[in-house]
């Protein structure tokens, strides 16, 4: 298995609403990472997870929680986000061996925050 | 500060043309060195990476990147376009400042003509 499984696939909330995006693989990766994607931009790093405690935030504010609640799983949960938060936020697990390192990305989640 | 530029917004080739995508980065030693690429509304798919060793690596789908590290780049080729390579593609570096960071490059979008 070398997928990492993001759900749901599409999402939409209202600004007052409480949701969360899970991300899940079975790979034996230790670190897991969330991504945010405006449409034509590259990724934005958001959070890094590495032998499921936070190792970076890049100043995400405070309305996006993330979770690692175990090796496999990934949740980052969502509450009073704005409207310009609307994006596609991606996952990824990172493969570290003697090959070097690489990330494996889910098909994301495209939210709309409305 | 680490950075990466794909100078390059977007590129016409024709379909069995050949194709050379830039990327230049900046990092004060050897950094990790990727390339993705995303298809509209998907996650990104890794396509090549290097670390150290051969500068000339291979990757899938008939791509392969060359290091320069004298001219800090990681130039992307592929000797015969085919129509299904139409996509995004995003140059990355990754190094270690206690996890392991990823950044991308604003990223290429490819078309291919018939």
């Amino acid at each position: 298995d070398t997928e990492v499984t993001q759900t749901p696939k599409h999402l939409v909330m209202g600004m007052t609403n409480k949701k969360s995006l899970k991300c899940e693989q079975h790979m034996g990766h230790r670190a897991m990472y969330w991504y945010k994607q405006k449409a034509k931009k590259p990724p934005e790093l958001m959070f890094v997870y590495s032998y499921e405690k936070l190792s970076i935030n890049e100043s995400v504010p405070s309305r996006f929680s993330p979770e690692c609640p175990n090796s496999s799983l990934l949740n980052l949960h969502l509450h009073a986000l704005q409207p310009e938060d609307s994006a596609l936020y991606l996952c990824a697990s990172r493969q570290a061996d003697r090959d070097g390192e690489k990330l494996f990305f889910g098909s994301g989640t495209q939210l709309s925050v409305l | 500060a680490q950075s990466v530029t794909q100078p390059d917004i977007h590129i016409t080739v024709s379909e069995g043309a050949s194709l050379e995508l830039r990327c230049n980065y900046s990092y004060g030693a050897t950094p990790y060195l990727f390339w993705y690429v995303q298809s509209p509304g998907q996650g990104l798919q890794l396509l090549l990476k290097y670390f150290s060793g051969d500068t000339l690596v291979q990757g899938i789908k008939g791509f392969e990147a060359e290091f320069k590290r004298s001219q800090s780049s990681f130039n992307l080729r592929k000797p015969s376009v085919h129509w299904s390579d139409a996509a995004e593609y995003f140059c990355a570096v990754g190094w270690r400042p206690g996890g392991f960071k990823t950044i991308f490059g604003a990223g290429t979008r490819l078309f291919v003509k018939a």
